[in-house]
């Protein structure tokens, strides 16, 4: 079955650094989305990708897809200590309506 | 517009025993997702309903796990008899999707499940 792989599972950052996280797929995906979710929340939309290098900013946030449609990335540029939470991609497959999360990457900032 | 409703936050019970979940989505999302999600993991689908109509049900354990969406409005989510395993965060969650468009879905607050 089609499964999402996202890397790192954790990254401590200094407030104003960077950061990136890394989402993989077995397989082409249709689209990717993105989620965030703070500490003891729920998962809140945060972007949809559908063509084949897409990039879309949002203020601090670049998110990416791959050409080949089966990877995709979230940069932040000079974290802030509200950046903190999980972030999760989550893939379809053409012929699914079901997408596949990732496990998630927690960012984790330090003032 | 208000977000989509869930209740109970927070649940407590023995194993064996039986639990239900309520959901409301978003008025005028015809699609509701019943997601299961254990801690440090995504979350994963139990059900996808369209309008009233189960269009994926493949990964709710049928054996303890049932869904409804009656009138297709809310959705209640039971388990009987909850194992230990199944300890966990039910978020529910809407969109507006439709066959051939994808959209972002809307989660609720979610109900943390505690089996002892």
């Amino acid at each position: 079955g089609q499964q999402v792989m996202q890397i790192p599972q954790y990254q401590h950052v200094q407030e104003g650094e960077d950061f990136t996280t890394y989402c993989n797929s077995s397989t082409t995906l249709s689209n990717i989305q993105w989620y965030k979710q703070r500490p003891g929340g729920h998962p809140v939309f945060l972007i949809q990708l559908v063509k084949s290098g897409e990039v879309k900013k949002q203020k601090r946030l670049t998110f990416q897809f791959g050409e080949a449609k089966k990877n995709s990335s979230l940069h932040i540029t000079a974290t802030q200590t509200t950046d903190v939470g999980t972030y999760f991609c989550a893939g379809r497959t053409g012929g699914s309506y079901i997408p596949t999360f990732g496990r998630g990457t927690s960012l984790i900032v330090h003032p | 517009e208000a977000g989509v409703a869930q209740s109970p936050r927070y649940k407590i019970i023995e194993k064996r025993q039986s639990v239900a979940f309520w959901c409301n989505p978003i008025s005028g999302h015809a699609t509701l997702y019943w997601y299961q999600q254990i801690l440090g993991q995504g979350p994963k689908l139990l059900i996808q309903f369209q309008n009233n109509g189960v269009v994926d049900d493949s990964q709710l354990p049928k054996d303890r796990f049932s869904a409804e969406r009656l009138k297709g409005v809310d959705s209640t989510l039971k388990i009987q008899p909850a194992k230990l395993e199944d300890s966990a965060v039910y978020l529910c969650a809407s969109s507006l999707e439709g066959t051939g468009v994808n959209y972002g879905y809307t989660f609720g607050s979610g109900t943390r499940l505690t089996v002892v």
